[in-house]
């Protein structure tokens, strides 16, 4: 129940093309749901989150889509660059406690 | 630069080995994560401190333990170490509560 399942574990995408990543979850007691980006040899650093009172998030060509119903929410990457290769990762967490969950990640590749 | 000093960055040990890993968080904040990194594991969360106590727990082993200091600096301590036990430690801090995360650049460890 405190499991992140995220899809796929890898992306190969044509630049300019859409990625999309899609985490789901089954604790309803998440709040705060956001998407993190690793390059090798580097920490993972937050890229962008939502809450689940909006479907949606925008910032520059990154988005979130957010199906509370579903339990469900997904990263889009839009017009995506070379530059975009790397790890993403999924995470969600609760404020009535301190735990952070990340899913598996997804290996994204944008070929030039 | 998250702000965020992990030390010692490589670490090469033999097994049954005791090695003690360093985290110095960000200015001001007083929650700290240690989140383990393997290729087929993703990011497990391991333990989290807020201003000196254990708040959350994750599937930490218990050969594993951990601790933060009056200073807020949080040291991550692995015995009787095993070779699975190889892999990249990372060391996560926020503010206070499970929000925005800012991760260090980790700590390999290579257990021979």
């Amino acid at each position: 129940q405190q499991q992140v399942k995220q899809s796929p574990q890898s992306l190969i995408v044509q630049k300019g093309g859409i990625s999309i990543i899609n985490c789901a979850y089954e604790n309803t007691a998440f709040d705060y749901f956001p998407w993190y980006q690793q390059f090798p040899g580097k920490g993972p650093a937050l890229l962008i989150a939502i809450r689940p009172d909006v479907s949606e998030k925008k910032e520059g060509r990154f988005t979130i889509s957010f199906n509370k119903s579903a339990k469900q929410f997904s990263l889009h990457i839009m017009d995506s660059q070379p530059g975009d290769s790397a790890t993403y990762f999924c995470a969600a967490s609760w404020s009535g406690t301190y735990k952070y969950i990340f899913g598996t990640g997804t290996r994204l590749k944008v070929l030039a | 630069d998250s702000g965020v000093t992990q030390t010692p960055k490589h670490l090469i040990t033999a097994t049954g080995q005791r090695v003690t890993l360093r985290c110095s968080p960000r200015s001001g904040d007083l929650s700290v994560y240690w989140y383990q990194q393997s290729l087929d594991q993703g990011l497990q969360f391991l333990i989290q401190y807020y201003n000196g106590e254990e708040r959350a727990k994750g599937n930490i082993l218990e050969r594993f333990s951990a601790q933060q200091f009056p200073d807020l600096h949080s040291e991550l301590n692995l015995s009787s170490l095993e070779l699975g036990d190889s892999a990249l430690y990372f060391c996560a801090s926020s503010v206070g509560g499970p929000e925005k995360l800012f991760f260090g650049s980790g700590t390999q460890l290579s257990v021979l």
